[in-house]
């Protein structure tokens, strides 16, 4: 249980193109989903918290314009790179939280996504 | 921004030997979680504690929230080449929504 997928595993694009990054939770219901990014060497940077049916909520400093959320369901969350450029480039990985359910406090991870943008 | 200190940043060690890391914060924190991530891959969940004093353990891998409610340490017992990786601390503060914050994480290396 507690399985959560992203789509694709690694994309690679061009400058000033948009890149949809899916995440998916397989086997229970997630209500909130969060999307992170990680640079070589260092730890997980929380961008944003994506919350089924409103808006998401991003942290200080994280551009809601150049990466656009949508949570339209209940186990699907979508973040867009838009206008990526090579700066962009990094390993994106979401999360998700069954809520309600046993353990909410709980974080399950998918596989991550790496973006290249040249 | 990152709040908790994660120790040590790296270890090499021969198989067999035993591992303990630790995370501290200022903070107070309702719940710990360690995770170990592979190269490329996404962090997997490993231990989660939910009660100050707690002492859980999940096969070869022990970790305990502390007293005091700002610290955890992790130990693996009888290393084993597969538990390379990058093991990180993860805690979550009260009234957070579910955020979570990360340790620097602890590369552990472990030879034959």
């Amino acid at each position: 249980g507690a399985v959560v997928s992203q789509h694709p595993s690694r994309v690679i694009c061009k400058s000033g193109t948009s890149v949809k990054i899916e995440c998916r939770s397989l086997d229970f219901q997630a209500t909130t989903m969060f999307w992170y990014r990680q640079f070589p060497k260092q730890s997980l940077m929380l961008m944003a918290t994506s919350n089924e049916g409103s808006k998401a909520t991003y942290e200080q400093g994280v551009e809601k314009d150049k990466f656009l959320i949508n949570h339209a369901s209940l186990t699907l969350s979508t973040l867009t790179v838009t206008s990526a450029h090579p700066e962009d480039s990094s390993f994106y990985i979401c999360s998700a939280r069954e809520l309600p359910g046993p353990q909410p406090n709980e974080q399950f991870f998918g596989p991550g996504t790496r973006l290249t943008v040249l | 921004g990152q709040q908790l200190n994660q120790s040590p940043q790296s270890m090499f060690i021969q198989e067999g030997e035993d591992v303990s890391m630790n995370c501290t914060s200022s903070s107070i924190f309702n719940t710990w979680l360690w995770y170990k991530q592979d190269p490329g891959e996404g962090p997997v969940l490993l231990i989660a504690l939910y009660k100050a004093g707690e002492l859980t353990s999940n096969g070869r891998l022990t970790a305990q929230f502390g007293i005091t409610r700002k610290d955890s340490f992790l130990n693996i017992s009888a290393s084993i080449p597969s538990d390379v990786g990058i093991y990180f601390c993860a805690g979550q503060l009260s009234r957070s929504w579910g955020k979570l914050q990360f340790g620097a994480g602890t590369q552990v290396v472990v030879t034959p």
